[in-house]
């Protein structure tokens, strides 16, 4: 059974810092990973897709790599600020034809 | 107006009512979730849906129930609510001709029951 963690569950930086964000999965057979971004109480945005024949992707101020064979990956978030702040998601899939599952999330405090 | 809509956005009902969230969709999709949200348990799925006559079971299927009416509709039902039904429920849909396998998410329909 896939699994997926994320870690740390909680961070607080101060604004301006770049930072890290990590997930590791336990089936490296996966098709893609997702990452989003989760704002209080609200939906999920998907921020960066990576399929399995990619290494990374980048939107703006973020980048997502992924290590398939170390079963990682990392969102990079450069030059954080205040609205940053929120709770970011990692998920993977094993094939086109599998839901998604879910990390549990970081939860990300930028300090202005 | 947004691409997945879910309703109602909020509900307080009693233990043993029978409750219904409906989620509809603008986005073409031909596949459909429903997902549970419970604070630092992330997301679990409940069911999914790949077409009008698919329905597949996720990972907390018991207590509820779902019904696919139309490609751009998919209901989720909890037949007699219990406490720890309460919850954050998402309506996700993504679609297989493109096959990248990204989802879109409703809002959320908040849940409690007393």
């Amino acid at each position: 059974k896939q699994e997926v963690t994320q870690i740390p569950a909680a961070l607080s930086v101060p604004e301006g810092e770049n930072l890290v964000l990590n997930c590791s999965f336990t089936d490296s057979a996966i098709y893609n990973l997702q990452w989003f971004r989760q704002d209080p109480g609200k939906g999920l945005t998907s921020l960066l897709l990576i399929q399995s024949s990619q290494r990374e992707q980048t939107s703006g101020r973020l980048n997502a790599s992924l290590d398939k064979s170390s079963g990682r990956s990392t969102l990079y978030i450069a030059a954080s600020q205040p609205g940053d702040s929120a709770t970011y998601l990692c998920a993977v899939t094993l094939s086109g034809n599998t839901p998604l599952v879910f990390g549990k999330g970081t939860r990300l405090s930028v300090i202005a | 107006d947004a691409d997945v809509t879910q309703t109602p956005r909020n509900r307080i009902t009693k233990t043993g009512k029978r409750i219904m969230l409906e989620c509809s969709q603008t986005k073409g999709h031909d596949r459909m979730y429903w997902y549970r949200q419970d604070p630092g348990l992330g997301l679990q799925l409940i069911y999914y849906s790949f077409d009008v006559k698919d329905i597949n079971k996720g990972e907390i299927s018991d207590g509820y129930s779902v019904s696919r009416q139309a490609q751009a509709k998919f209901s989720l039902s909890l037949e007699s609510a219990i406490p720890n039904q309460t919850a954050l429920y998402f309506c996700a849909t993504s679609d297989s001709v493109v096959n990248t396998g990204e989802l879109f998410f409703g809002e959320g329909s908040r849940l409690t029951v007393l």
